[in-house]
């Protein structure tokens, strides 16, 4: 089945510096990858998305990179605020979904 | 985006009682649906895929009698959990899908306390 490894699993950041959230993933069948935001005790909430075809997409402060080849893919938050803080998961779609294990971001004012 | 509704948000039961909890997807039919649980701190670990119409595919590890789930609509997944005991207790959490769509749309999750 897939694998699906993110890292690191805490990070914590400044107000206005830029996360980074790495994911790997084992299924070259894998063609759609998601990620979701989750804050405590609510549903993950769907974020940005990218699909096999493209290799980066970009929504205002958040931006999502894949490399197909070598089967990363990474979050980027630039600017950050305290509402960024949450949990983020990646995920790879087989289609089922494959999380990561998730990582706990934390923006200090 | 499309609405998932999921019922009861919380529940407290006594061991070796059984609780239903249920999925519904409000404004999209939901081909497929599927059931996670997640442990605080933790991810969200795929229990069952559940399609319309057939009987729901469950993850290794995962006891078919013990979850019990029933997608008898496209709106419409149940997760039963039986004879709860207190290593049951999770949060518990759906997600649906629309035929021929990659997004997964959650639901708002139930925690489950077994006494």
């Amino acid at each position: 089945g897939e694998n699906v490894e993110q890292h690191p699993s805490t990070l914590s950041v400044q107000e206005g510096d830029s996360a980074v959230i790495k994911c790997t993933y084992s299924d070259s069948a894998s063609n759609y990858f998601p990620w979701y935001k989750q804050e405590l005790g609510k549903r993950p909430q769907l974020i940005i998305d990218i699909r096999s075809n493209v290799g980066e997409k970009k929504d205002q402060r958040i931006a999502v990179t894949l490399n197909k080849t070598a089967k990363h893919f990474s979050l980027h938050i630039t600017e950050t605020q305290p509402e960024d803080s949450a949990v983020y998961f990646c995920a790879a779609s087989r289609p089922e979904l494959s999380f990561g294990a998730g990582t706990t971001v934390t923006v200090r004012a | 985006g499309a609405v998932v509704s999921q019922h009861p948000s919380w529940v407290i039961c006594k061991s070796g009682t059984s609780v239903k909890i249920e999925c519904r997807s409000l404004d999209f039919q939901a081909t497929t649906m599927f059931w996670y649980r997640q442990f605080p701190k933790q991810s969200l670990m795929l229990m069952a895929t559940s399609n319309e119409g057939s009987k729901a595919t469950y993850e290794q590890g995962v006891e078919k009698d013990k979850f019990l789930i029933n997608h008898a609509s496209l709106t419409l997944s149940t997760l039963t959990v039986t004879s709860a005991h207190p290593e049951d207790s999770s949060f518990y959490i759906c997600s649906a899908r629309g035929q021929g769509h990659e997004k997964l749309f959650f639901g708002s999750g139930t925690q489950l306390s077994v006494l």
